[in-house]
C-alpha cells in the first residue's frame, strides 16, 4: 500500500513563503502531485513532479526526491487567497492516485 | 472542453435508505472515472474506479457499489446507507501523462 505525511497546519502571514512537505511510502512509485481545495469546494490540481528536481508554476513550485521519498510544495508572495487546504498526491499504479491527508494553510494580513 | 458534473450537489438521508449519486464527463470518451470520498477534516479516499464500461475496481470493502453503465456515466450506490458514509464524494477523470484529476463539483452527503 501507499502511505503520506503532511503536517496538518501550516500558518503565515501575506506576502511570505511557505513550504509544505510531504514523505511517502510506497512500491511503483510513478510520481508526486500536488491539489488544492478550498473550503466547501473541489480540489484542483496544482504541479506534479515526475523526476527529481523543481517544478515551476507561477508562485508555486513543487520539489521532489525519490531517493529520499520526499517533496514539497513552496508557495511565493502569499495572498489571503492562498489560505486552502493543499494534499500530496503519490500516482504508484497505472490508475490510482493515492492521497496524504492534507495540510491546512492559513494566510493571515 | 471536457466537463464534469456531478448531482445532486447536497442530500440528507436517514439511515438505512438507499443512495444513488450520478457523474458524467462532457468532451472526452473513455476515460478513467473515479469515486472518492472525504469526510470532515479529512484527506480523500479512492473508493472505486474504472476504466471502461462495466468495469469497476473497488478499493475499499463497504456497503457501497459504483456502476459504469455509459461510457461517460459513473454512478455511485447504496442500498442501507450508514451514519459513517456521511461525507463529501467526488467523481473524479484523469488526463495526461501526469495523471492530473479533474473533480466534479463535489455531492455532499449527510446521513442521520
Amino acid at each position: 500500500g501507499q502511505s503520506l505525511e503532511q503536517p496538518s497546519e501550516v500558518t503565515a502571514v501575506e506576502g511570505a513563503i511557505v513550504q509544505i512537505n510531504c514523505t511517502y511510502q510506497t512500491s511503483g512509485f510513478y510520481g508526486l502531485s500536488w491539489y488544492q481545495q478550498h473550503d466547501g469546494g473541489a480540489p484542483t490540481f496544482l504541479s506534479y513532479n515526475g523526476l527529481d528536481g523543481l517544478e515551476e508554476t507561477g508562485r508555486f513550485s513543487s520539489f521532489l526526491s525519490r531517493s529520499d521519498s520526499y517533496g514539497y510544495l513552496l508557495l511565493q508572495e502569499l495572498q489571503m487567497k492562498d489560505s486552502a487546504s493543499y494534499f500530496c498526491a503519490v500516482k504508484a499504479g497505472y490508475s490510482t492516485l493515492t492521497f496524504g491527508k492534507g495540510t491546512m494553510l492559513l494566510v493571515s494580513p | 472542453s471536457q466537463t464534469i458534473h456531478q448531482w445532486p450537489a447536497t442530500l440528507v438521508q436517514p439511515v438505512g435508505s438507499p443512495l444513488s449519486l450520478e457523474c458524467t464527463v462532457e468532451g472526452t470518451s473513455n476515460p478513467n472515472l473515479y469515486w472518492y470520498r472525504q469526510a470532515a477534516g479529512r484527506g480523500l479516499q479512492l473508493l472505486f474506479y474504472s476504466v471502461g464500461i462495466g468495469q469497476i475496481s473497488s478499493e475499499v470493502p463497504q456497503n457501497l457499489s459504483a456502476s459504469r453503465p455509459q461510457d461517460r456515466q459513473f454512478i455511485l450506490s447504496s442500498k442501507k446507507l450508514l451514519l459513517s458514509d456521511s461525507g463529501f464524494y467526488l467523481c473524479a477523470w484523469v488526463s495526461g501523462s501526469a495523471g492530473e484529476l479533474f473533480f466534479g463539483e463535489g455531492s455532499r452527503l449527510t446521513v442521520l
